[in-house]
């Protein structure tokens, strides 16, 4: 069973500061990565898709790369709207499909 | 537009039943795999279930295997989750999402609220 670590739990940057976000997975797969936004009393929202694809919608702001066992999202310059929640999600080729912990983006 | 309404959610006393249905349109359900996912209130999300376009393949998560039962209907373009034996542990907000693997982007719907209490 692969398990995802993200880090750091909680980020606190300023608006117009790059934002880092990491997600480990406990082992490799040939797989894909999903990184959500969300924010309280909503449903999360699909950020990137398969490692580095932006979904409808998202601004350029938005980055997600890596491979193997290591990931990242990457917000280049904060902005108001980007502090929230962040899960990365692996769909594994077998289940479970796995969720990180999240990082809480924040406010400075 | 894609759209995914789930509903069904209720408060249950522990040890009862509920059935969720997750009502999809805007797209050919019966090409896409779909899963249950849940959050608990303050928690992170937990991926719950699986079911493949023609319910040929089904998964699910260790801490509901046995209780919970994955289904769909394609001519009715809805996907079900039976929960059977509930526990305090699976008050959650439950969604339903399409699958999203090699090219095909995930779609998440609005959660249904399940309450177990007594």
């Amino acid at each position: 069973e692969i398990v995802l670590t993200q880090s750091p739990a909680t980020l606190s940057l300023s608006p117009g500061e790059r934002a880092t976000l990491s997600c480990r997975a406990s082992q490799s797969d040939s797989s894909y990565l999903a990184w959500y936004q969300q924010k309280p009393g909503q449903a999360p929202r699909l950020i990137i898709y398969d490692t580095s694809n932006r979904a409808t919608g998202i601004p350029a702001r938005f980055s997600g790369s890596g491979s193997g066992t290591d990931f990242t999202l990457t917000i280049s310059s904060l902005e108001a709207a980007d502090f929230a929640v962040y899960y990365c999600q692996l769909r594994s080729t077998w289940p479970p499909f796995p969720f990180g912990q999240g990082t809480r983006l924040e406010i400075k | 537009d894609v759209q995914l309404v789930a509903s069904g959610g209720a408060l249950v006393q522990p040890g009862g039943s509920l059935r969720l249905s997750c009502a999809a349109s805007g797209f050919t359900f019966s090409a896409y795999s779909f899963n249950w996912v849940r959050q608990a209130p303050g928690k992170g999300l937990e991926w719950v279930s699986y079911i493949s376009g023609r319910s040929q393949t089904i998964y699910y998560s260790d801490s509901v295997r046995g209780r919970f039962i994955i289904s769909r209907d394609n001519a009715e373009n809805s996907l079900f989750l039976q929960m059977d034996s509930l526990r305090v542990e699976d008050t959650a907000v439950y969604y339903c999402t399409r699958d999203g693997a090699g090219g095909i982007p995930p779609f998440w719907g609005q959660g249904t609220l399940v309450t177990v209490s007594s």
